[in-house]
């Protein structure tokens, strides 16, 4: 089945200490999201790529950075992650930027 | 500001009970609205897209309307199995598809 694919489900990291999360797409979709959501609150965009280009949301943190080696995998680094980084970080996929986006299970993020 | 709020925040129903829940929207040039089931943990999952007043769309037990102003996710004779938390979105125009999330309506179905 095409699937959207977040790995590891769960993180745990110090603060400060750098993080890498991964999503995988088998959907072949031109565009890959990465959302932050926090407990009992809504998804926020943090960025996004069509294709190749990437767009930074305004008030996402200098300190969240992401990649798109190429169409089926996208990265999400955290580089020095404080507490207020906790939280579950959803990747989504859509064919175009106006079409439904599909979600993947998402990556709990501890910071100790 | 492009802006989502959903009612009520927690609904609890028998199964069986009825019920609606609402999405109301300000958004400039609305370019799509969805609706998407999240369970806890686990990312959310697409349920519906709706693009213009009057349009409904229907999935099982749910029926997702669209007015322009608001939308409405009207769940008919639920069963503990739809207990879930649900999102409704929206996307305005020259936002790259940048979904804004309302704060989710939590709904509990007892047997």
């Amino acid at each position: 089945d095409a699937m959207v694919i977040q790995n590891p489900r769960y993180q745990v990291t110090q603060f400060g200490k750098p993080v890498t999360l991964s999503c995988s797409q088998t959907l072949n979709h031109n565009v890959m999201y990465w959302y932050q959501q926090k407990s009992s609150q809504a998804p926020k965009l943090l960025f996004h790529y069509y294709d190749k280009d990437f767009n930074n949301e305004a008030d996402t943190p200098d300190n969240f950075q992401s990649r798109r080696p190429n169409t089926s995998f996208c990265f999400l680094d955290i580089r020095s992650p404080g507490l207020g980084d906790a939280a579950m970080y959803l990747c989504a996929t859509s064919q175009r930027s106006y079409n439904e986006q599909f979600f993947g299970p998402g990556t709990r993020l501890t910071v100790l | 500001e492009d802006q989502v709020t959903q009612s009520p925040e927690a609904l609890r129903l028998q199964e069986g009970e009825s019920s609606s829940l609402n999405c109301s929207y300000t958004v400039s040039g609305l370019r799509g609205l969805f609706w998407y089931r999240q369970d806890p943990g686990k990312g959310p999952e697409f349920l519906f897209t709706l693009y213009s007043a009057g349009e409904e769309k229907e999935k099982e037990r749910l029926k997702a309307t669209l007015t322009k102003k608001e939308s409405f996710l009207h769940i008919t004779a639920p069963k503990p199995e739809d207990s879930a938390t649900y999102l409704c979105a929206v996307q305005a125009g020259n936002q790259g598809g940048k979904l804004i999330f309302g704060q989710g309506t939590e709904l509990s179905v007892k047997p």
